[in-house]
């Protein structure tokens, strides 16, 4: 099992630019989370998951979009970037409580993005 | 919303000291996780500990959710425990949304 996995590993982008995270989970998991760090800080929540088609905003959704369309990939997008969006970017996934009785997030191994 | 704090901020140990390493919470979670963030950025989770003690070799964690608070122990500490330790508290039902603290900075020298 490669767990989760996130693509790229690194980006640079022109203030302006689009881009798309890729963020994909062999463990059949129901939910997933994407987060952001800040130097200095813990993660925040942007948006999660709790199934396939399903999405909701988290903690810092705002000049982001997210999408599940296949129920082991979660795909994070910037339509705009902006350099307060600099930072690096978890993919996170976990089982639903019910089913395993525990909800432990397995985190994926980041994204670092620089907007200019 | 929910509160995290953990304390301390920042910790410089000697290789084979103890430590322990405090989560305080505002609010009744769902869960409570340890995370370790290592030099290179990856989080590695450490435990689930909604309540309860759990041991892991030389780490081991403690949850009184009743008084909202966790700690984690670091027993002969290593060089290579050093890093970040983070705290997450899991709320809002069946969603599991993580808030997490600022961290715990520790450098274990040799």
């Amino acid at each position: 099992n490669a767990g989760v996995t996130q693509t790229p590993k690194f980006r640079v982008l022109k203030t302006g630019q689009s881009m798309t995270l890729l963020c994909a989970q062999d463990m059949n998991h129901e939910y997933m989370y994407w987060y952001r760090q800040d130097p200095g800080m813990g993660l925040r929540l942007i948006h999660y998951s709790v199934g396939e088609g399903t999405t909701a905003k988290g903690e810092v959704p705002d000049g982001y979009n997210v999408s599940r369309l296949k129920k082991q990939n979660f795909l994070l997008g910037l339509e705009s970037a902006a350099p307060s969006q600099t930072s690096v970017y978890f993919c996170a996934s976990s089982a639903q409580y019910r089913r395993v009785m525990e909800e432990t997030q397995y985190f994926g191994p980041g994204t670092r993005l620089l907007v200019l | 919303g929910i509160q995290v704090e953990q304390s301390p901020p920042d910790l410089i140990l000697q290789e084979g000291a103890n430590s322990t390493l405090r989560c305080n919470f505002s609010d009744s979670v769902n869960n409570l996780q340890w995370f370790h963030q290592n030099p290179w950025g990856q989080l590695i989770n450490l435990f689930y500990i909604p309540s309860g003690t759990k041991q892991n070799g030389r780490l081991s964690a403690t949850t009184v959710a009743t008084e909202r608070y966790s700690l984690l122990y670091i027993s002969s500490s290593q060089t290579t425990d050093s890093g970040v330790y983070f705290c997450a508290v899991g709320y809002g039902g069946a969603t599991n949304k993580l808030i997490f603290g600022t961290g715990t900075l520790l450098a274990v020298q040799p």
